[in-house]
């Protein structure tokens, strides 16, 4: 059974700090690795799809970068602002498996002003 | 452009019941995926349609079945409901099937069973 972990489960953070978490995944069949950003009462929102190693991409003051050799995807926010506040998850689409996404947990991010 | 827009919004059964969720793609999408939810669990794939056919299933019992229309929007049919079906429901369209086009989700519909 494929396993996409993502750690920290939570993170409280002060306004202006820079975080960052991960996303864990077997890399054997890896096809392409998806972040999102989901915010109470909204629908999740997508932030990347990356799918070459050592890829980095970046939105504003959010940025990803991808290993897929070592299997771990890396979120970082800088300086953190109240309205990052959201639930970040990733999800593996995985060769081996028709391409569907297996998704991990998130990571609760909470900002404080 | 349209987003994706799910119906309805909340929605109590009692066990045995059977549900039907909708499903209106966003305009040029032609693959509509479903996702449950359950509290404290991260998104749990059930199928995905692509262009009217079941490109996909996530390990979900027969009693979870769906359609896609030809203006690609979609039905979820939940047969025989149980309480542990009590979850979110998450219609996602994209692109296309292939994994690395990112998906657009509704708002969801919340389902409780009783």
């Amino acid at each position: 059974i494929l396993n996409v972990e993502q750690s920290p489960q939570s993170l409280h953070v002060q306004e202006g700090d820079s975080t960052n978490f991960t996303c864990s995944f077997p890399s054997s069949n890896f096809y392409a690795l998806h972040w999102y950003r989901w915010e109470t009462a909204k629908s999740p929102e997508a932030l990347f799809v990356m799918t070459l190693n050592g890829d980095e991409k970046k939105k504003g003051r959010i940025s990803a970068t991808l290993n897929t050799k070592e299997g771990y995807s890396y979120l970082y926010i800088k300086g953190s602002q109240p309205e990052d506040s959201a639930t970040y998850l990733c999800a593996l689409s995985d060769a081996g498996n028709n391409r569907k996404l297996i998704w991990g947990l998130g990571t609760s991010l909470a900002v404080n002003p | 452009e349209t987003g994706v827009t799910q119906s309805p919004t909340h929605l109590i059964k009692t066990r045995g019941q059977q549900v039907t969720l909708r499903c209106s793609s966003q305009s040029g999408h032609n693959t509509v995926s479903w996702y449950q939810q359950a509290l404290g669990q991260g998104p749990q794939f059930i199928f995905q349609y692509y262009r009217e056919e079941e490109n996909g299933r996530g390990n979900f019992p027969p009693r979870f079945s769906g359609l896609q229309f030809p203006n690609y929007s979609s039905e979820l049919n939940v047969n025989a409901l149980e309480l542990d079906d009590s979850a979110l429901y998450l219609c996602a369209s994209s692109l296309g099937p292939i994994g690395n086009s990112p998906l657009h989700f509704g708002n969801g519909t919340r389902l409780t069973v009783t």
